[in-house]
């Protein structure tokens, strides 16, 4: 099963909002709510972020949210900051009854 | 708070196994089902097993790798076997609940490197 699509790379100036997109198929993201979206900072153990598709752990800023639409989930963060600088990862269950990740999204914060 | 430690690693020639170790803490480990997760140099996560009730393997390690779990020591365990260059990674153990549930604690890793 083919990883979920993100794009390479996206960018934004601090305090600007960004959108990160996570692509599957209606054998994961399009029929499952299972998505979950997970923040990596160079040489550090992934930090999850949203689970559910829209639901924020405990102790993760509000600045960030999630959604889907279709077969596309989506991570937004609002109100950039220095500190959001990371690799993004989304992940999904599928009906294969595995858990699928996307390839990963580098943001920059200018 | 949860902590889970990852021991094991090292390099390996091709064809060859290798047993990782993830000590837990902080939690009723035999209330949670657990993940093996994998990252090559440079590249991004791919979710490796699962275990509960029941085992799940991703395609590219099945019928290779085992996944299994002693309740009393509280730890996870990874036999990878015939190892293939292509295994080379950094491998996390994350806590999860259901295999639909999100990786909610990690570890930091332990380094698989497979090369003659």
């Amino acid at each position: 099963q083919s990883a979920l699509t993100q794009p390479a790379s996206v960018s934004g100036s601090p305090g600007q909002s960004i959108t990160i997109s996570c692509t599957g198929t209606s054998s994961d993201v399009g029929v499952y709510n299972y998505v979950s979206w997970y923040q990596q900072h160079p040489g550090k153990a992934p930090k999850l972020m949203i689970y559910d598709v829209i639901y924020r752990p405990s102790g993760v800023s509000n600045r960030f949210s999630g959604s889907k639409s279709g077969n596309t989930a989506s991570l937004t963060i609002s109100g950039l900051q220095a500190e959001d600088e990371a690799d993004y990862y989304c992940s999904s269950y599928t009906s294969s009854i595995t858990v699928i990740f996307g390839g990963g999204t580098k943001l920059a914060v200018l | 708070q949860v902590q889970l430690v990852e021991s094991g690693g090292g390099v390996v020639q091709p064809g060859g196994s290798l047993r990782l170790s993830c000590a837990a803490s902080g939690f009723t480990f035999s209330d949670y089902g657990m993940h093996w997760v994998r990252q090559a140099p440079g590249k991004g996560l791919e979710w490796v097993a699962f275990d509960a009730t029941n085992k799940f393997y991703a395609d590219s390690v099945k019928g290779r790798f085992t996944i299994s779990r002693d309740n009393s020591k509280n730890t996870l365990y990874l036999q990878m076997n015939s190892l293939r260059t292509e295994d080379t990674a950094l491998y996390y153990c994350a806590k999860g609940n259901f295999l639909r549930s999100p990786f909610d604690s990690w570890g930091q890793g332990t380094l698989v490197t497979v090369s003659s």
